[in-house]
């Protein structure tokens, strides 16, 4: 079958750096993406991995091991404004997306 | 209009009646997609369409119908609505259905049955 897994809810830090896990288990493997979502508001995309690696962009980092079937989302200083859920989702061989619970993320000051 | 937009924002609805959910995007994306969301659970995928005219069955289909006659609009209809199809609705379009292909979400309808 296919599955995501995400840890449920994290705690961190005003201007701490955060890592938010996720493995994958698909039928083909399009990429991973993850996404934004503030209570009571849509999801907004964040980032979008197809190869290995480190795709860096600002303050957020997304991170892919195809041969693990492991991401991570990393959050450096973080803002009152980051308390969110992330969510984290792979594209299988049928280009449809896979997506996980979620990952509420809380901020304390 | 800029995006995607859905209606109604919220609706409480008594069991057994017929709703539509309404969805318009203005990208000209050729790809769009009901989804709901429960707590605890990640999205689901109840109908998807990849261009105009066409429509395919996602993870949850049952007791949901949907029509993809132009590019713009993709509504959704709950025939006879039932309890457990209290939820959140969020219509998603892309560019098209390929990968590395973006969904861009609607703001969401939020429904109870009763």
């Amino acid at each position: 079958g296919q599955n995501i897994d995400q840890p449920t809810e994290m705690t961190a830090t005003e201007g701490a750096i955060v890592q938010i896990n996720c493995t994958y288990q698909t039928s083909g493997f399009n990429g991973l993406f993850w996404y934004q979502q503030h209570a009571g508001e849509a999801p907004t995309f964040l980032s979008y991995n197809v190869l290995d690696g480190l795709e860096e962009k600002g303050r957020f980092s997304s991170f892919l091991s195809r041969s693990k079937g492991y991401s991570y989302l990393l959050l450096k200083e973080l803002q009152m404004k980051d308390s969110a859920s992330y969510l984290c989702a792979a594209q299988d061989s049928n280009y449809q997306l896979i997506w996980g619970a979620g990952t509420k993320l809380i901020i304390k000051p | 209009i800029a995006g995607i937009t859905q209606a109604p924002t919220s609706q409480i609805l008594a069991a057994g009646r017929r709703m539509t959910l309404r969805c318009t995007q203005d990208m000209r994306h050729n790809a769009m997609y009901w989804y709901r969301q429960d707590l605890g659970l990640g999205l689901r995928l109840i109908h998807y369409s990849n261009t105009a005219g066409t429509t395919g069955k996602g993870e949850v289909p049952d007791g949901y119908s949907v029509s993809r006659a132009n590019t713009d609009d993709f509504p959704l209809t709950l025939a006879s609505a039932v309890p457990s199809q209290t939820s959140v609705y969020f219509c998603a379009s892309s560019e098209s259905s390929g990968p590395t292909d973006t969904q861009y979400f609607g703001p969401g309808t939020r429904l109870t049955v009763l």
